[in-house]
């Protein structure tokens, strides 16, 4: 089945202890990315990844990394969180960027609270 | 810039109701148009898309007709149901270059019985 997971669903951590949440994808896709949704604020781009080692920041990058070191990994990590990283966050992926290949899987969310 | 701006919700309608949720977009050339549902506690999950002017997207009853002269690719459903109630997206691929999906900020929708 083609499908995007990422673990854990659900994290409850404290702050500036480091954290890593993965995401992987099976259908061999180039195109990854990450990222948050809050209250009132919709989706916002973290991270993307058009291939192999080749990252870009978002809309929001502050406090975060990515890593794309195989094609079907994206893990997003906290080196030192903080209690405005408090969200849900998505992992998604698409043949690749585009017009045509815009379509997006999404993974089933990563509920995070730093406290 | 790319942006795509939805209706502010939340919207509550009963039963067999008809729906409405209106997105606009601004994008250079033609875009590709979609939209997603996000159904509590789960992921985004694409709904319909449209890839060019006057193209009907069309699933699970719910239907959007990309319209090039209005900038807009509104979401219909003649009759909603309980097990419809949840955040929808629109989202739009913006025609040229590797950029990523813009999307609006979703609209909740409750549809009680």
């Amino acid at each position: 089945e083609a499908q995007v997971t990422q673990n854990p669903r659900y994290l409850i951590t404290v702050t500036g202890k480091k954290l890593t949440v993965t995401c992987s994808q099976n259908m061999n896709h180039e195109y990854m990315s990450w990222y948050r949704q809050d209250p009132g604020l919709g989706l916002r781009q973290i991270y993307y990844s058009m291939n192999v080692e080749v990252t870009d920041k978002g809309d929001v990058p502050e406090g975060y990394k990515v890593s794309r070191k195989e094609k079907r990994n994206f893990p997003l990590i906290l080196e030192s969180p903080s209690p405005n990283q408090t969200s849900l966050y998505f992992c998604a992926s698409s043949l690749r960027a585009g017009r045509s290949e815009g379509e997006a899987f999404f993974g089933q969310g990563t509920r995070l609270t730093v406290v | 810039g790319n942006s795509v701006t939805q209706m502010e919700g939340p919207v509550t309608l009963s039963e067999e109701a008809f729906l409405t949720i209106n997105c606009t977009y601004t994008a250079t050339g033609y875009p590709s148009l979609f939209w997603y549902v996000q159904y509590p506690g789960e992921g985004l999950q694409l709904l319909l898309k449209a890839t060019k002017a006057d193209d009907k997207g069309s699933n699970k009853g719910f239907e959007a007709t990309y319209r090039k002269e209005t900038t807009s690719f509104h979401l219909e459903k003649g009759s909603v149901q309980v097990s419809d109630s949840a955040v929808y997206f629109c989202a739009l691929s913006p025609e040229w270059g590797n950029t990523p999906l813009v999307f609006g900020k979703g609209t909740r929708l409750s549809v009680i019985a």
